[in-house]
């Protein structure tokens, strides 16, 4: 079973440069999530989206935009790169939002803001 | 003051022994917890969810302390392969519907 699946693993990026984040899980679950993990801090979460249809901001969702495509796709994109947003994205989904859940994660994407 | 605080460790266990974290956590409200555990450069992954009266899987035990807003991971007969870092993971409500908190981790060090 493939379960969260995040494209791409590593990424190189210069300031101002735009790239989207891929996510897809195949678990028919209703909720997915973007965070952020740096050294010395938990995941902090950048947006998430209840169901199919519906996104909402997180705790860090300033630079960010996301787009759930479908049920089993959820993307997260950089508009214009800073180096502040040098981090570890990890994607994760569960079968319903609210918490009660546990989220199941995608293995990470590496992103470096030179 | 961070909403969920974890001893960040390293906590260094000889093989075969027993150790354990807590973690606390601020907002009384909160209605569900979980371990999740994370090796080095990977994904975290579910250990397992904390319920009201304790609950056990295998070596590894947690116990919530609602009173005092900690939880508690055991863990017996350590091996080499439970090193990693361990996340303590908080539903803070349903005011917070869907926004889990994550602590920062406690890292456990199994040595042979």
């Amino acid at each position: 079973n493939a379960g969260v699946t995040q494209t791409p693993k590593f990424q190189v990026l210069k300031t101002g440069q735009s790239m989207t984040l891929q996510c897809a899980q195949d678990m028919n679950h209703n909720s997915m999530y973007w965070y952020r993990q740096d050294p010395g801090m938990g995941l902090r979460l950048i947006y998430y989206s209840a169901s199919e249809g519906t996104t909402d901001k997180g705790e860090v969702p300033n630079g960010y935009n996301v787009s759930r495509l479908n049920k089993r796709e959820f993307s997260l994109r950089l508009e214009s790169a800073a180096p502040s947003q040098t981090s570890v994205y990890f994607c994760a989904s569960s079968e319903t939002a609210g918490g009660y859940q546990p989220q199941h994660f995608g293995d990470g994407t590496r992103l470096s803001i030179l | 003051r961070k909403e969920v605080e974890q001893d960040p460790g390293p906590f260094n266990v000889p093989e075969g022994a027993t150790v354990a974290f807590n973690c606390t956590y601020s907002n009384s409200a909160s209605q569900s917890f979980f371990w999740y555990r994370q090796d080095c450069r990977k994904e975290p992954k579910l250990l397992m969810s904390v319920y009201s009266s304790g609950n056990e899987d295998g070596r590894f035990t947690a116990q919530l302390n609602r009173a005092s807003q900690y939880i508690s991971l055991l863990i017996r007969d350590s091996k080499l392969s439970d090193s990693a870092t361990y996340l303590c993971v908080v539903n803070p409500g349903t005011d917070s519907w869907g926004k889990l908190q994550f602590g920062a981790g406690t890292q456990v060090v199994v040595t042979p």
